[in-house]
């Protein structure tokens, strides 16, 4: 079945710097790739998603590649700010699922001001 | 529109008792999955069910847990002899359409059952 492996787990970086996030992934027909944010005791929310026929999508400071031939994708974070700090999960389809995503073990985003 | 409702928010139960897990979808969501997270850690993916049928239950404990999402009422997670080993946070989200088809998966704010 689908394996989802993320990293880093912890990732601090200072206020306006760049944060990257990178994801691989084993199904090489997984064709949605998600991701979400959750901060300290609230519930995951998406924050950008892209599917496997782009290569890249971008949403203001948030930045999403894909690379499908190595079976990874990235979260780019620029200009970082303290509002920023949460957890990050990737997720992509479980093989051979009606529906179900399969998530990474999350990277805890710290912002320092 | 509400979201995603889930209760009770805080749950504790002693070992051996039983804990139900309540979740309405969003307005006009017809597909419902129910995942654990346990203290930093990652979403364990559950079981997908569509109303009144379960479609992937493949993230269940064979014992103990079941799930269901009757015609009229919410989603239900129901775990029974609760072990201490069960106490994580449970996620409900929601989908308009089949994932990943379409739309994105709106979770609610989770239940955090406490096994003493």
């Amino acid at each position: 079945g689908e394996n989802v492996e993320q990293h880093p787990s912890t990732l601090s970086v200072q206020e306006g710097d760049s944060a990257v996030i990178k994801c691989t992934y084993s199904d090489s027909a997984s064709n949605y790739f998600p991701w979400y944010k959750q901060e300290l005791g609230k519930r995951p929310q998406l924050i950008i998603d892209i599917r496997s026929n782009v290569g890249e999508k971008k949403d203001q400071r948030i930045a999403v590649t894909l690379n499908k031939t190595a079976k990874h994708f990235s979260l780019h974070i620029t200009e970082t700010q303290p509002e920023d700090s949460a957890v990050y999960f990737c997720a992509a389809p479980r093989a051979g699922s009606q529906g179900n995503l399969i998530f990474g073990k999350g990277t805890k985003l710290s912002v320092k001001p | 529109n509400a979201g995603v409702m889930q209760n009770p928010r805080h749950l504790v139960r002693r070992r051996g008792q039983e804990a139900r897990l309540r979740c309405s979808p969003m307005k006009g969501h017809s597909h419902v999955y129910w995942y654990r997270q346990l203290p930093e850690e990652g979403l364990k993916f559950m079981v997908y069910l569509q109303k009144e049928n379960i479609i992937d239950e493949s993230g269940m404990p064979k014992e103990r847990f079941s799930a269901e999402f009757p015609k009229e009422g919410p989603s239900i997670l129901r775990i029974q002899q609760v072990v201490r080993g069960d106490s994580a946070a449970y996620f409900c989200a929601s989908s308009q359409e089949q994932m990943p088809d379409t739309g994105e998966l709106f979770f609610g704010e989770g239940s955090r059952l406490t096994v003493l």
